[in-house]
């Protein structure tokens, strides 16, 4: 059975600072990898999602990079803001697709200014 | 756009009551979800429908009941509800039909405790 881990569980960093957000998986096997972020009492929000053919994706200061065969992935954020503060989700779907993500339990990150 | 939207957004039962979560999408999306948050536990999947007027069982189904209304409109039912049933429930679309192949976009949730 798929399982996914992240640590920290808890991050707090200075405004400015770049900062690496962990997430590893137990089977290789995967279809894609998602981040999300979600703010407190609110729903998910997708940022990047990686195809298990790819090795990175970027969007403005995020860039996710997948490594399938260690069962790793990084969220690299550059040069954090405190609206970056919120809890970072990361979620594997397994096999050939078409199977139920499996979900992280976040690392809530804190930007202090 | 509105999205995903969930009503209502905050909701208390007695155990034994029941009740219907609405989840309606305006992307024209074909496939839908309905997941529940507990701390300490992640998103679990409760049930999906990968195309109009399918439904299948996720991780965790025992309890509920789902129906697929139209293309728009996926709903959760709780037939009788039962403390352990406490927790957030999120729906969610995306665009892919047949599958769970793609982004999804969440809802803002629906806080329900089960007294």
């Amino acid at each position: 059975k798929q399982e996914v881990t992240q640590i920290p569980a808890a991050l707090s960093v200075p405004e400015g600072e770049n900062l690496v957000l962990n997430c590893s998986f137990t089977d290789s096997a995967i279809y894609n990898l998602q981040w999300f972020r979600q703010d407190p009492g609110k729903g998910l929000t997708s940022l990047l999602l990686i195809q298990s053919s790819q090795r990175e994706q970027t969007s403005g200061r995020l860039n996710a990079s997948l490594d399938k065969s260690s069962g790793r992935s990084t969220l690299y954020i550059a040069a954090s803001q405190p609206g970056d503060s919120a809890t970072y989700l990361c979620a594997v779907m397994g096999g050939s697709g078409n199977t139920p993500l499996v979900f992280g339990k976040g690392t809530r990150l804190s930007v202090i200014a | 756009n509105a999205g995903v939207t969930q009503t209502p957004k905050f909701q208390v039962l007695k155990t034994g009551q029941s009740m219907t979560l609405q989840c309606a999408q305006d992307m024209n999306h074909n496939s839908m979800y309905w997941y529940r948050q507990d701390p300490g536990m992640g998103l679990r999947l409760i049930y999906y429908s990968a195309s109009e007027g399918t439904t299948d069982k996720g991780e965790v189904p025992n309890g509920y009941n789902v129906s697929r209304l139209n293309k728009r409109e996926f709903s959760l039912r709780l037939e009788s509800a039962a403390p352990s049933q406490t927790s957030v429930y999120f729906c969610a679309s995306s665009e892919a039909l047949g599958g769970m192949t793609d982004t999804q976009y969440f809802g803002p949730g629906t806080r329900l405790t089960v007294l």
